[in-house]
């Protein structure tokens, strides 16, 4: 079945550590993205990539980084994790539709906490 | 510089009556206006874009450009209807992609 899924869907880690939040999808699309949301407040796109080998960094500075060696999977990593970093992470993926306009798909989501 | 505005964080209206989310964006050239919905333990999803022009679960968003707005509406609002709304603005190009801060909608019965 065609989807999104993000591993793990939670994880308490120490301040230090590095860590690598896992999303894959199944939907054939070609762009992909991440975002972060803190409670009550907007999601902030902080990465996206148009496909294999391409990355950029959205409009929220994040410290995070992201690879694209695979269509179907984009994973996020925190080199050395902080309490700053505590937040909720979408992947979401969409079509490489006209214009970059396409309907954004969304995972469920790595709600992290760092001690 | 916000985006999109989203003006209520909380509605809450009686099952029945109209309901009106607002979204209000700032963008300049021509913006794709999106609503997403979060049902409670779900993922975030499509509700409906300006450019289908369609109606989903009753609702409907009309795009007021000569207001900037973006509007969702539903005549008589559902138990079901309860859940977060986001409003979303997508420019020219896949980076620029912004999310209101959300409405949270209940559906008193």
């Amino acid at each position: 079945e065609a989807d999104i899924y993000q591993t793990p869907r939670y994880l308490v880690i120490g301040t230090g550590k590095k860590i690598t939040l896992e999303c894959s999808q199944t939907m054939g699309h070609d762009k992909m993205y991440w975002y972060q949301q803190d409670p009550g407040m907007e999601l902030h796109l902080i990465h996206y990539s148009y496909g294999v080998n391409s990355t950029e960094k959205g409009d929220l500075s994040s410290e995070s980084t992201v690879s694209r060696i695979r269509t179907e999977h984009f994973p996020l990593t925190l080199e050395s994790a902080r309490p700053s970093h505590t937040s909720q992470y979408l992947c979401a993926s969409s079509r490489f539709g006209t214009g970059g306009r396409d309907t954004q798909y969304f995972g469920p989501g790595t709600r992290l906490t760092v001690l | 510089a916000q985006r999109v505005t989203q003006p209520e964080k909380l509605l809450s209206v009686f099952k029945g009556a109209p309901v009106e989310l607002k979204c209000n964006y700032s963008y300049s050239g021509s913006p794709e206006l999106f609503w997403y919905v979060q049902y409670s333990r779900q993922r975030l999803q499509l509700l409906l874009r300006h450019i289908s022009r369609e109606s989903i679960k009753g609702f409907t968003a009309d795009l007021n450009k000569g207001e900037t707005s973006f509007h969702l509406k539903k005549p008589f609002a559902q138990e079901e209807d309860s859940a977060m709304y986001y409003c979303a603005l997508s420019g020219r190009t896949g980076n620029q992609f912004y999310f209101g801060t959300g409405t949270s909608l209940t559906v008193i019965p």
